[in-house]
């Protein structure tokens, strides 16, 4: 069965320095997989997607991403956070078939310190 | 274009009380879906929908019911809701599976639900 796994819950980091969120994922194939940023009270919004191609997706908001099928990864980076920053990310897997169902991760919760 | 909405924003209800979350689209999406986000465990789907007229149970459906009577419309109902079923509910549309847009999905804001 497919399944995403965020390992850290909660990550600080300081205004400026750089960001890694880490996301493993398990699927048979070759996976459609997404990062969605969610605001304080606020709906998900997409940051990024692989599709195909080029392991290395860029998105919005200076986010990028790198699908890296030996290790089942699909790791978002950032080289300098901002305030605005803050928020949950959430990694997703798509599920395969014909209803376009995703897989969730538990989601990390992003602090960013002055 | 508003993309996806849902009313309410927030509701409380009573153990036992009924309601029915609306959930509109304007994108044309053929699919849709309703989810749950509970603290520590992402999202979750409770049931979605491939077009007008169909809807397919996902991962908790239990206690929730569903229907898709338009295409632009979602609605996800509680016949007797419970405190288990406090959470924020989402609701997503997208696009069927063709092309690169596939597998997106988009969201609505949200309603925050406690049942007391």
């Amino acid at each position: 069965a497919q399944s995403v796994t965020q390992p850290d819950i909660h990550i600080t980091v300081s205004e400026g320095a750089s960001l890694e969120l880490r996301c493993n994922y398990s699927y048979g194939a070759t996976p459609y997989l997404f990062w969605y940023v969610q605001s304080p009270g606020q709906g998900l919004q997409l940051l990024l997607k692989y599709f195909s191609g080029d392991t290395l997706v860029q998105g919005i908001k200076g986010f990028e991403a790198e699908f890296k099928r030996s290790q089942s990864s699909f790791n978002l980076r950032k080289p300098s956070v901002h305030w605005s920053d803050a928020a949950e990310y959430f990694c997703a897997v798509g599920a395969g078939g014909a209803t376009n169902k995703l897989i969730f991760g538990t989601g990390t919760l992003l602090a960013v310190q002055p | 274009n508003a993309g996806v909405t849902q009313t309410p924003k927030f509701r409380v209800l009573k153990t036992g009380q009924s309601m029915t979350l609306l959930c509109a689209q304007d994108m044309n999406h053929e699919y849709m879906y309703w989810y749950r986000q509970d603290p520590g465990m992402g999202l979750r789907l409770i049931h979605y929908s491939v077009g007008e007229g169909t809807t397919a149970k996902g991962e908790v459906p239990d206690g929730y019911n569903v229907s898709r009577l338009k295409k632009q419309n979602f609605l996800l109902g509680l016949e007797s809701a419970a405190p288990s079923q406090t959470s924020v509910y989402f609701c997503a549309s997208s696009y069927s599976r063709q092309g690169r847009d596939a597998d997106t999905q988009y969201f609505g804001p949200g309603t925050r639900l406690t049942v007391l």
